[in-house]
C-alpha cells in the first residue's frame, strides 16, 4: 500500500470559496506532482516539485497554486474556486532517481464540485 | 497532441479471456509504465519496462515495447471480473532539468463474470 494520503475525497462548494487539497507522504519522497482528471480521461500534470521550496507549472494551465514547505506536504490551493475547476485532482510522488523516471504513488484523489 | 494514445478506448470480455491493451507514443523514452485505476480511485502502478527491453512479465500481465514502432502492449491473461478498470500507460521521458510521466488516454476494461 502506498503511503500518500489526501483530503479532503470528496468537496462540493459554491463559486468563490477558496479550497486548499491537502497532500500528505509519508515515503520520504522528494518528488510530488499534482494530476487533473476529468471523468473517463486522460490526467493532465497541472503542477510539480522536486523537492522543498521548489514547485513549478505543468503542463496544463491550471489557476491553482501549490506550496512545498516540507517534504512530506503538497497542498494545492485555489483562491477563489469556479464551476470550471470541477475535477478529480489526483496527487502523487516518487523517488529521485538519477538517468530514471521512477514510478508513481497515487493518493485516492479529490473530487471537487464547485456549484 | 497527447504523447500517449491508447487503443481499444473500452474493451469488453469474458472471464477467463485474455484482454489486450494497445499505447502508441510520439517521443522517445526513458520507460514505458502501465497503470490501473478503479472507477473513483488513485491509480496504481502495474508494471514498467524500459527502452532497452522487449518483454516483461508480471504474474498474468505481459507487457511489450517496440520503440522502431513507438509502440507497447498490455496482455492479462485469464482476466478475473476484479480486473475490471481503467488502465492507462504512461511514458516516461527526460526533457533537461525534469523528468515527468505523460499519460495516455486509458482503456477501459470490463470483465463480466
Amino acid at each position: 500500500e502506498a503511503d500518500i494520503y489526501q483530503t479532503p475525497r470528496y468537496l462540493v462548494i459554491g463559486t468563490g470559496k477558496k479550497i486548499t487539497l491537502e497532500c500528505s507522504q509519508t515515503m520520504g519522497h522528494d518528488k510530488m506532482y499534482w494530476y487533473q482528471q476529468d471523468p473517463g480521461m486522460e490526467l493532465h500534470l497541472i503542477h510539480y516539485s522536486y523537492g522543498v521550496n521548489s514547485t513549478e507549472k505543468g503542463d496544463l494551465s491550471s489557476e491553482s497554486t501549490v506550496s512545498r514547505i516540507r517534504t512530506e506536504h503538497f497542498p494545492l490551493t485555489l483562491e477563489s474556486a469556479r464551476p470550471s475547476h470541477t475535477s478529480q485532482y489526483l496527487c502523487a510522488s516518487s523517488e529521485r532517481k538519477q538517468g530514471v523516471v521512477g514510478e508513481l504513488f497515487f493518493g485516492e484523489g479529490s473530487r471537487l464540485t464547485v456549484l | 497532441s497527447q504523447q500517449g494514445e491508447e487503443d481499444p478506448q473500452a474493451l469488453s470480455i469474458q472471464e477467463g479471456e485474455n484482454a489486450t491493451m494497445n499505447c502508441s507514443y510520439k517521443t522517445s523514452i526513458n520507460n514505458l509504465q502501465w497503470y490501473r485505476q478503479n472507477s473513483g480511485r488513485g491509480l496504481v502502478h502495474l508494471i514498467l519496462i524500459r527502452s532497452n527491453e522487449r518483454e516483461k512479465h508480471s504474474g498474468r500481465l505481459r507487457v511489450t515495447l517496440d520503440t522502431s514502432k513507438k509502440s507497447s502492449s498490455l496482455l492479462i491473461t485469464a482476466s478475473r471480473a476484479a480486473d475490471t478498470a481503467s488502465y492507462f500507460c504512461a511514458t516516461g521521458l527526460l526533457n533537461t532539468g525534469f523528468q515527468k510521466l505523460v499519460f495516455g488516454t486509458g482503456t477501459r476494461l470490463l470483465v463480466s463474470p
